[in-house]
C-alpha cells in the first residue's frame, strides 16, 4: 500500500495567489482528515470527511480556506487568497471503520507564503 | 470540549537515559488514547494506542504507555532512550461519546537524545 499521498510536498507563493492542495488517502478508508501544523499553535484539525460527505469543519479557519472530497479517492485544500499567516505545514490523514480512530497520515505539504 | 496538555514540551537526554512523558486530556467519558511520533523531516506515524483492556500498553521501537484513568493520563515512557529517538512525540485522544472521528492532539515534545 503506498499510504496517505500528499502533493505538492512543498509550496512556496506568493501573498494574494490561490493554493491548492492535494490528498489520496488510502484505498478503501471511508474517513479523511486535514490537519495544518504550526510552531505556535502544533497540530490542528481544520476539516474532516467521512464518506466524502465534510462533517466538521470548525476548524476552518475563515472564508478564504475551502476543502472538497468530490470522490473517495481524492481531496483538495484550497486556499484563496494566500496569506503570510497561511504557512505550515498541512497533513492529510485517513481511516476507516475497521480501525476505529486510527489515522494513518501523509507525509504533509509544507506551504510557505511570502 | 476535550484538550490534552503535554507539559513538557522540550526535553534533552543522554543515550540510555530513561524517558517519561506526560500526556493529560480533559474529557471525562470514554477516550482511545494515542501517541504519535514524528522524526525530523517526516510525517506522523503511530508509535502505540489503546482503546481498552490492559491499561499498559506496549508499541514500537520499546516505547510503552500506561493509561490512568483516574488521573486522566496517559504517559509515555522507554526504560533506555537512542539517539535515533530524537523527534517529537503528540499525544491524542478521540472521545468515544461523541463519535467524533477527529483526534484532539497535544501540543507536542520534542525529545532530543544526545550521544
Amino acid at each position: 500500500d503506498a499510504g496517505v499521498i500528499q502533493s505538492p510536498r512543498h509550496e512556496v507563493t506568493e501573498m494574494g495567489q490561490e493554493v491548492t492542495l492535494r490528498c489520496k488517502p488510502i484505498s478503501g478508508h471511508n474517513s479523511l482528515f486535514w490537519y495544518r501544523q504550526t510552531m505556535m499553535r502544533g497540530l490542528e484539525l481544520l476539516i474532516y470527511f467521512n464518506n466524502n460527505v465534510p462533517i466538521d469543519d470548525s476548524g476552518m479557519p475563515e472564508d478564504r480556506f475551502s476543502a472538497k472530497m468530490p470522490n473517495a479517492s481524492f481531496s483538495t485544500l484550497k486556499i484563496q487568497p494566500s496569506e503570510p499567516r497561511d504557512s505550515a505545514v498541512y497533513f492529510c490523514a485517513s481511516k476507516n471503520s475497521g480501525t476505529p480512530y486510527e489515522q494513518y497520515f501523509g507525509p504533509g505539504t509544507r506551504l510557505t507564503v511570502t | 470540549a476535550q484538550s490534552v496538555s503535554q507539559h513538557n514540551h522540550h526535553v534533552i537526554l543522554s543515550e540510555a537515559a530513561s524517558l517519561e512523558l506526560g500526556c493529560n486530556y480533559s474529557y471525562g467519558g470514554t477516550v482511545n488514547l494515542f501517541w504519535y511520533v514524528q522524526y525530523p523531516g517526516q510525517h506522523l506515524q503511530l508509535l502505540l494506542k489503546y482503546f481498552s483492556g490492559d491499561p499498559l500498553v506496549k508499541g514500537i521501537k520499546g516505547f510503552e504507555a500506561e493509561f490512568i484513568k483516574s488521573k486522566f493520563s496517559f504517559n509515555l515512557r522507554k526504560p533506555s532512550v537512542q539517539w535515533s529517538d530524537t523527534a517529537e512525540y503528540f499525544c491524542a485522544v478521540n472521545s468515544m461519546d461523541t463519535g467524533r472521528r477527529a483526534l484532539t492532539f497535544g501540543s507536542g515534545t520534542r525529545l532530543q537524545v544526545q550521544p
